[in-house]
C-alpha cells in the first residue's frame, strides 16, 4: 500500500481558470476527505464521502465541486478559480466512522494569482 | 458556532523538559478528541486521541481530558528537538455521527524544542 497520493504537489493557476486536484487511496477505505489549511490556520473540512456515490459538504464547500464514482477516487474540482482559494490542499482517508486515524495525502499547494 | 481554541505560540522550551500544549473547546457534547503533530511543509499525523476524562499515556506522550471543563492537553515529556512541530488539537463535536472526518481542529501551537 501507498497509502494517500495527491497530485500535483503544487500549482499555479490564474484567476477564473479552473482545475481539478486529484487524490486516490489503495487502503480500501470508504471514507475520504478535502481539507484546505491557510497559513497559520487550521484545517477546514471542503468535502468529505462516506463512499462510492456519496458525498456531502463540509465547512467551506463553496467554490468546489467533487464526486467519487470509485472507491479509491476522490477529485477536487475548482471552477473558476479566486485569491481566497490559495492554499494547501490535503486530501485524507480513513477505513470506518469510529475513530480510526486520518490518514493524509502529502498535499497540493495551490497559488492563484 | 463550534469552535477549538489554541495558544499560537511559538513555545519553546530546552530540550529535555516538559512541554505542556493546551486546547478548549465549545461544544459540550464532543466525545472524542484528537492530537496532530505536523511538521514545516509536512501533512498531519496523529499522535494521540482519547475519549475518556483523565490521563492517557503512550510513550512520552500524555493525553489529558476534562470534559467539565471542555480541556484537553498535550504533555511531551522528555521533549527532543525532533518534536519541533506544529501540534493540531482537533474535536469530533457531538451529534456528527462519528467520522473523525467531521473533526473540528485549531489553530495549533507551534513548538520549538531548543538543543
Amino acid at each position: 500500500n501507498t497509502g494517500v497520493t495527491q497530485t500535483p504537489k503544487f500549482r499555479i493557476l490564474k484567476i477564473g481558470q479552473s482545475m481539478t486536484l486529484q487524490c486516490t487511496q489503495d487502503m480500501n477505505h470508504n471514507y475520504m476527505y478535502w481539507y484546505r489549511q491557510d497559513p497559520g490556520m487550521g484545517l477546514k473540512l471542503i468535502y468529505y464521502s462516506v463512499g462510492a456515490g456519496i458525498t456531502d459538504k463540509g465547512e467551506v464547500p463553496n467554490g468546489y465541486n467533487v464526486s467519487r464514482s470509485t472507491t479509491e477516487d476522490f477529485p477536487l474540482r475548482l471552477e473558476l478559480a479566486a485569491p481566497s482559494q490559495t492554499s494547501v490542499y490535503f486530501c485524507a482517508s480513513s477505513p470506518r466512522t469510529d475513530n480510526s486515524p486520518l490518514h493524509f495525502g502529502n498535499g497540493t499547494r495551490l497559488t492563484v494569482t | 458556532q463550534k469552535e477549538v481554541e489554541q495558544n499560537s505560540g511559538p513555545l519553546s522550551v530546552p530540550e529535555g523538559a516538559i512541554a505542556s500544549l493546551n486546547c478548549t473547546y465549545s461544544d459540550r457534547g464532543s466525545q472524542s478528541f484528537f492530537w496532530y503533530r505536523q511538521y514545516s511543509g509536512k501533512s498531519p499525523e496523529l499522535i494521540m486521541f482519547i475519549y475518556s476524562n483523565g490521563d492517557k499515556e503512550d510513550g512520552r506522550f500524555t493525553a489529558q481530558l476534562n470534559k467539565a471543563s471542555q480541556y484537553v492537553s498535550l504533555l511531551i515529556r522528555d521533549s527532543q528537538p525532533s518534536d519541533s512541530a506544529t501540534y493540531l488539537c482537533a474535536v469530533n463535536p457531538g451529534g456528527y455521527g462519528g467520522s473523525q472526518g467531521n473533526l473540528i481542529f485549531g489553530k495549533g501551537t507551534k513548538l520549538s524544542v531548543k538543543p
